[in-house]
């Protein structure tokens, strides 16, 4: 079956734009999980949704940071005003159910250059 | 406040030699371990969990860890190795507690394997 999809594969933009990055999760997947891969800071979890409840944005490092989860599946990570640390690749990971113990199914990540 | 130490940035072996890729975590509460592989251009995929019971816990592609709680450690094997894993190595923890399945990562090691 499908395996968690996210788009652009590739992204560069200029330091001060405002970036979407999307992610579709498996299907009929409940949690959804975005962490941040970069040089200097290795994987850091960034934000999760499971179903309805509140999010744990935790792991968000600024208030240029969003995310949104419409209707349980795709979600939409949203950096404001980029700037050059923001450069990274971004994962989605998406599990049948929430807790420790489910496998997360990573995505293939999308790569962001900021200039 | 967990955190995982992956004491080898760079292993370098040779085709068919035994590898481990070190493991440490530390944790004040229960946590279950992971290892993530990812290969080039490419998201994680999961090698194999620990979650209870058995310490030696046995992955995909040859690929076995053992979970020592007195050494908190959670070291990857593999007896012989091929080129095709030349890849870099994640540890991970999430922690029985939290319930969120948000995976704290180790910094990776990368396996380079010589013809």
């Amino acid at each position: 079956g499908a395996g968690v999809s996210q788009s652009p594969s590739n992204k560069v933009t200029e330091k001060g734009k405002d970036v979407e990055l999307r992610c579709d999760p498996i299907s009929g997947h409940t949690a959804l999980y975005w962490y941040r891969q970069s040089l200097g800071q290795g994987l850091e979890f960034l934000i999760y949704f499971q179903g309805n409840s509140a999010p744990d944005k935790s792991g968000l490092p600024s208030d240029r940071f969003s995310a949104e989860r419409t209707g349980g599946s795709v979600s939409t990570l949203t950096i404001q005003r980029t700037q050059q640390e923001d450069s990274a690749v971004y994962l989605c990971a998406s599990s049948s159910q929430t807790g420790g113990t489910y496998e997360q199914y990573f995505g293939p990540g999308t790569r962001l250059t900021v200039t | 406040a967990q955190s995982v130490t992956q004491l080898d940035s760079q292993v370098p072996v040779f085709e068919e030699a035994p590898v481990e890729l070190r493991c440490n975590y530390s944790s004040s509460v229960s946590v279950y371990l992971f290892w993530y592989v990812q290969y080039p251009n490419q998201g994680l995929q999961l090698l194999l969990k620990y979650l209870s019971g058995s310490t030696l816990v046995k992955g995909i592609n040859g690929f076995e860890a053992e979970f020592n709680k007195s050494q908190t450690s959670f070291h990857l094997r593999k007896p012989s190795v091929h080129i095709s894993d030349t890849a870099e190595y994640f540890c991970a923890v999430s922690t029985g507690s939290s319930n969120t399945g948000k995976l704290i990562f180790g910094q990776g090691t990368t396996l380079q394997v010589k013809p």
